[in-house]
């Protein structure tokens, strides 16, 4: 099962321009993490945003967090070609003891030059 | 340092055959965990390990198996090969089991089942 779900499913945009890409969860978590996979290779980790933040940035990411909405949103800022990629939200389970971490089925970006 | 390292890197097995997957962690890395990622999907959580004992499972059949060995690197077996296996299977190493840990991804090695 997949917890997370990420909106939209694909986004493209002009060079330069912000990419706001949102994640939904179902169940309490500890912690959010965003990453990002370039042409179905391995995953690259982005940033991480524990339940007691609302809001974190790091160089042109900025994350936010609502656990009430139990969402969270990645925004890149002034967009390069090399963004492009596929980025998922992924988070820790706190139901089970199964599903440890759970991806959501991602957003793929395409930023044009 | 090197990073996550997987072999191999592609595989075509036909159904019904057995196949083995193998990751060698970052040094000083001790929990392994392995996803199955299916195309355009996000990658599905398949074990974790850490100090050669599993930590944690995901819902896939007991075809699915895996070790852990003293120098931390992990096999990921799956026997009885089915055509919903072909995936792109991905390792990522962490210092420990907590999800605070950064997990560091492989490359995957991407199974073809025919």
């Amino acid at each position: 099962s997949q917890q997370g779900e990420e909106d939209p499913q694909a986004l493209s945009i002009q060079e330069g321009e912000n990419a706001t890409m949102n994640c939904s969860y179902k169940t309490s978590i500890n912690n959010l993490q965003w990453y990002r996979q370039n042409s179905g290779r391995g995953l690259v980790h982005l940033i991480l945003i524990r339940s007691n933040e609302r809001e974190k940035h790091s160089g042109r990411l900025r994350v936010t967090l609502d656990t009430s909405k139990k969402s969270s949103s990645l925004l890149i800022t002034a967009s390069r070609a090399a963004d492009t990629a596929s980025y998922f939200c992924a988070t820790d389970n706190l139901k089970t003891s199964y599903d440890k971490v759970i991806f959501g089925p991602g957003t793929s970006l395409s930023v044009i030059p | 340092d090197a990073g996550v390292t997987q072999s191999p890197t592609h595989l075509i097995k036909t159904r019904g055959q057995h196949v083995t997957l193998r990751c060698s962690p970052i040094s000083g890395h001790k929990s392994v965990s392995w996803y199955q990622q299916v195309l355009g999907q996000g990658p599905q959580f398949i074990f974790q390990y850490y100090e050669k004992e599993e930590r944690g499972r995901g819902n896939f059949p007991d075809r699915f198996s895996a070790r852990q060995f003293p120098n931390y690197s992990s096999e990921l077996n799956v026997n009885a090969l089915l055509l919903g296996d072909s995936a792109l299977y991905l390792c990522a190493s962490s210092l420990g089991v907590s999800s605070y840990n950064e997990q560091f991804f492989g490359p995957g090695t991407r199974l073809t089942v025919l």
